[in-house]
């Protein structure tokens, strides 16, 4: 079945430094992927959806320079957050949607972020 | 593999009977599983919830039943309304929350 991975599964930063993180697809090309971030009543906030060689579309209040997204190619997106801060330690989460008639979504296993 | 698996990529019920959505996963260390909707356009909201030393929570009209033994879950909906259309996610994770595997969700449309 397909397969999102997310790398890294966990990471701690300093207040002030960029982390990336990366959203594969590891056996379908996905013509869209999503970023969402965890709140803490288990909600889903969708923060962009990604299309493939194209500029990611952000949500409202979703902050484009803090959270950068880039979709290079049909299995790879990455989010990077900028400048963290402590408020940005969250779970994110991401998700692709393989090409084809449905409208399937597969989940990343999510990424934590501690900003220290 | 998909540890997380819905099988039934759309249901439809009529309006005021019951939706049963259902979710089967693989790893027994799953400790806790959750159930959100989606409706287009927005992000999966959460919906009801169950650790695994339950077999049953009920919130309203919305049950989920775990089975252990089995690694299923159900979602059920009773009565079900036009507004419960929405596309219907299982998740789960181990008991620190470190990682969530989702479902790929069900598609539920109820008819008026």
């Amino acid at each position: 079945g397909a397969v999102v991975s997310q790398h890294p599964s966990r990471v701690i930063c300093k207040s002030g430094t960029s982390v990336k993180i990366e959203c594969r697809s590891l056996d379908f090309q996905a013509t869209t992927m999503f970023w969402y971030r965890q709140f803490p009543k288990q909600s889903l906030m969708l923060m962009a959806t990604s299309n493939e060689g194209s500029k990611a579309t952000y949500e409202q209040g979703v902050e484009k320079d803090k959270f950068l997204i880039n979709h290079a190619s049909l299995t790879l997106s990455t989010l990077t957050v900028t400048s963290a801060h402590p408020e940005d330690s969250s779970f994110y989460i991401c998700s692709a949607t393989p090409k084809g008639p449905y409208n399937e979504q597969f989940f990343g296993p999510g990424t934590r972020l501690t900003v220290l | 593999d998909q540890q997380v698996k819905q099988n039934s990529p759309s249901l439809s019920v009529q309006e005021g009977r019951i939706s049963i959505l259902n979710c089967d996963y693989t790893n027994s260390m799953f400790d806790y599983f959750l159930w959100y909707k989606k409706y287009p356009a927005e992000g999966p909201t959460f919906l009801i919830s169950i650790s695994s030393i339950k077999d049953k929570n009920e919130d309203g009209r919305f049950t989920v039943f775990l089975n252990k033994s089995a690694k299923h879950l159900s979602l059920h909906i009773v009565p079900s309304q036009p507004g419960d259309s929405a596309v219907y996610f299982c998740a789960a994770s181990d008991v620190n929350g470190n990682q969530f595997y989702f479902g790929t969700g069900t598609s539920l449309t109820v008819i008026p």
